[in-house]
């Protein structure tokens, strides 16, 4: 059984960077592309971006271009975001999530999300 | 970008009735690649329904997805109590971005 588990809790400064992790356990790693979902207090879920782990191509939602960066590390099953140039409204609930049910290519487009980590809370402030 | 725009905000219904919440797109989704989630308060999304109407694994029968083209429907047939959350209906496929409506709240 597939698990994503994150990484902890982060305050940070505006105007800084943060990392958050999400690693797989069980499966086959680079089977599944995973996305990254953000969700805002008390706001509704926001799509930052994903990457492939077997070809190592990210894609990312139009308004983070230039500030996320998101990769995977096949040797330790780890999958990491780095937000920077942060500020007050990127505080929010970061989640890891697998594109388990597969519709296209992962080249060609997204699927959909069967397995979730548990979230990270990342706080701004100054 | 395909916008989702879901209704009612809210819902205020008891357990034992029927909820029918609805996704509507600002364009024709291909091959209805409509998935809903679910989630809790202080939990990640849970995927009930892939592409508009299959049920994810271990996902009870009352609750059912139809639709098509820019139309899409979930319904529970009859609450119960562990239903009442937040309801969010997602495009996916091809073409990205991925987009999520705003959610709809189903409370008691």
């Amino acid at each position: 059984q597939v698990q994503l588990v994150q990484s902890g809790t982060e305050v940070k400064k505006p105007g800084s960077s943060v990392k958050v992790s999400c690693k797989a356990s069980g499966g086959t790693f680079t089977s599944h592309t995973l996305s990254w979902v953000r969700q805002a207090p008390g706001q509704g879920l926001e799509w930052v971006g994903r990457v492939i782990p077997d070809l190592g191509i990210a894609n990312y939602a139009p308004k983070f271009l230039g500030r996320v960066a998101i990769i995977a590390d096949k040797s330790t099953r780890t999958v990491y975001m780095d937000l920077s140039s942060l500020r007050s409204e990127d505080t929010a609930v970061y989640f890891c999530a697998r594109e388990g049910i597969v519709v296209v290519p992962p080249s060609k487009g997204a699927g959909a999300f069967d397995i979730w980590g548990q979230g990270t809370l990342v706080t701004v402030s100054s | 970008e395909i916008v989702l725009t879901q209704s009612p905000a809210t819902l205020s219904l008891s357990p034992g009735d029927r909820a029918t919440l609805s996704c509507r797109a600002s364009q024709s989704i291909s091959s209805s690649y409509l998935a809903w989630y679910q989630q809790k308060p202080r939990q990640a999304p849970r995927l009930l329904i892939y592409g508009a109407s299959s049920r994810a694994t271990g996902i009870p029968d009352r609750f059912s997805g139809s639709g098509s083209g820019a139309d899409f429907t979930l319904t529970i047939s009859r609450l119960e109590p562990e239903d009442f959350a937040v309801y969010y209906c997602q495009r996916y496929g091809t073409s990205l971005p991925v987009s999520f409506g705003q959610g709809s709240k189903l409370e008691i």
